[in-house]
C-alpha cells in the first residue's frame, strides 16, 4: 500500500516569511498527526485530527501555526511568520480507524530551515 | 502531561553484541509503550510495542520489558547487525488518548 506522502521534502525560508506543508495520509486512515522534530530530539505532537475534527492542538503555537484537514483526507500545516526556532523536520503520521492498531505510519517529513 | 526520558543518547556496540536502551515515564495511567526506529532521512517506523498488561514481549532479536511499578521499560537488541544502526525512540500513551509522547532518542551505532 502507498505510504504517507509529504511535500515539499525540503524548504528554506527567511525568518518572518510564511511556509506551508502538505500531507496525504494512507487511504482510509481517519487519524492524522503533525509532529515537530527538532534536531537531536524526539518528535513532539503539534496537532491531532480525527477525520476533519481537531482532537488535540494543545501544543500548537496558535499565534503562528495553523493546520487544517477540511475534507478529512489530506492536511496542510502553515507557519506564519516563521522564527529561527521553527527550524525542524515536520512529520505527518496517520493511523487506521477503529482501534485495530496503535501503530503510527509516518511520512518522510519536510525539513524546514529558517535563516 | 506525560514525560518520557530516554538513555543513553548514544550507544556504540560491536557487531554481534547486545544493546539495551532504557526509558522512564511519568504518567502512571499510560498503558501503551512502542519503540520506533528512525533511519536517516526517513520517518520513524514501529519495531515493537508492549501494553501494560504484559511484562515482556519478544520478536526475533528484539525484546521489550516493562516494569509498571517503577514506570520504566527497555528495548533489548541481541546479535546486533550493522543494519540496526539508527536512532531509536521510545514512546508512551494512554489508550483512548492516542497521541504518543516520545523520548529524546538513542543513536545506536553497530561497528562491523
Amino acid at each position: 500500500e502507498a505510504g504517507v506522502a509529504q511535500s515539499p521534502r525540503y524548504k528554506i525560508i527567511e525568518k518572518r516569511q510564511s511556509v506551508a506543508f502538505w500531507c496525504n495520509p494512507i487511504s482510509g486512515h481517519a487519524t492524522l498527526y503533525w509532529y515537530q522534530q527538532i534536531l537531536g530530539q524526539g518528535p513532539k505532537l503539534l496537532i491531532q485530527f480525527q477525520n476533519n475534527g481537531v482532537v488535540d492542538d494543545s501544543q500548537l503555537p496558535k499565534d503562528r501555526f495553523s493546520a487544517e484537514r477540511l475534507k478529512g483526507v489530506d492536511s496542510t500545516l502553515k507557519i506564519q511568520p516563521a522564527k529561527l526556532e521553527d527550524s525542524a523536520v515536520y512529520l505527518c503520521a496517520s493511523r487506521p480507524p477503529g482501534g485495530r492498531t496503535e501503530k503510527l505510519f509516518f511520512g518522510s517529513g519536510t525539513q524546514l530551515s529558517v535563516l | 502531561g506525560e514525560n518520557v526520558e530516554q538513555h543513553p543518547s548514544t550507544l556504540s556496540v560491536q557487531e554481534g553484541d547486545s544493546a539495551v536502551i532504557k526509558c522512564t515515564y511519568s504518567d502512571s495511567a499510560s498503558n501503551y509503550f512502542p519503540w520506533y526506529k528512525q533511519e536517516l532521512g526517513k520517518g520513524p517506523q514501529l519495531i515493537i510495542d508492549i501494553r501494560s498488561n504484559v511484562g515482556e514481549k519478544k520478536d526475533q532479536r528484539i525484546a521489550v520489558t516493562l516494569n509498571k511499578t517503577a514506570k520504566h521499560f527497555s528495548l533489548h537488541i541481541t546479535e546486533t547487525q550493522p543494519e540496526d544502526s539508527a536512532v531509536y525512540f521510545c514512546a508512551a500513551s494512554r489508550t483512548g488518548r492516542r497521541a504518543l509522547t516520545f523520548g529524546s532518542g538513542t543513536r545506536l551505532q553497530v561497528q562491523p
